[in-house]
């Protein structure tokens, strides 16, 4: 099957860190860029990070620039988010989502999200 | 960075309505735009990319159009499966970014 699997959200002190893995099945992970996308609760999509096929690039929102990191291990099919420094603000469903094959920047499959909380 | 305004923020339709929302971006993206759709407590799902492709699988009553600043998805018949929240997305350039959504009911 075909399908993207989040895990590592919980409950963060601010300041605090959290790594999310991605765990990919079902197609050629290395031919695919990856994304994180995030939505805090009753809001809209915000897109967070972005790597492509190689992992020698990455991008990042203003919001999490500095704080957050993002990679792959094409090995392992799992993508990863490394997030530092957390703040109430960054409390929200991340999604991991792929964009198809040709470097085109739209998401095709999409995780069900991993909840991460973010309070004293 | 561009900016992505969907209109109107919410609407509600009665089954068999033409729905159209609307997306503008403050800068021209040429077709580099994609559409969502996210039922409550749903995973988004890609509906249609490059403005006007509809994606493997999804009904033939949902369309897009337009190019540069100005974009449209229309539900030709609104279905009661329909009732969601819809963004749009820009890709041309980085940073990518969503509008802030659509959220369709019916009435």
């Amino acid at each position: 099957e075909v399908q993207l699997l989040e895990s590592g959200g919980g409950l963060v002190q601010p300041g605090g860190s959290l790594r999310l893995p991605c765990a990919a099945s079902g197609f050629t992970f290395n031919s695919h860029a990856l994304s994180w996308v995030r939505q805090a609760p009753g809001k809209g999509l915000e897109w967070v990070s972005a790597i492509p096929p190689g992992g020698d690039k990455s991008w990042y929102a203003d919001s999490v620039k500095g704080r957050f990191t993002i990679s792959r291990d094409n090995s392992k099919n799992t993508l990863y988010l490394q997030m530092n420094s957390l703040r109430a603000e960054d409390t929200a469903l991340y999604y991991c989502a792929r964009s198809p094959q040709g470097l085109s920047w739209y998401f095709d499959l999409w995780g069900r999200g991993t909840l991460v909380t973010v309070s004293s | 960075d561009i900016q992505m305004t969907q209109s109107p923020s919410s609407l509600s339709a009665s089954v068999g309505d033409r729905v159209t929302i609307t997306c503008r971006a403050s800068q021209g993206i040429s077709n580099f735009l994609a559409w969502y759709q996210q039922k409550p407590g749903k995973v988004p799902k890609l509906l249609i990319y490059a403005a006007s492709s509809l994606q493997s699988g999804v009904p033939s009553r949902f369309s897009g159009s337009g190019s540069g600043t100005d974009f449209t998805l229309t539900i030709s018949s609104l279905q009661p499966e329909d009732v969601a929240t819809y963004y749009c997305q820009k890709y041309n350039t980085f940073p990518w970014a969503f509008g802030q959504g659509t959220k369709v009911e019916i009435k």
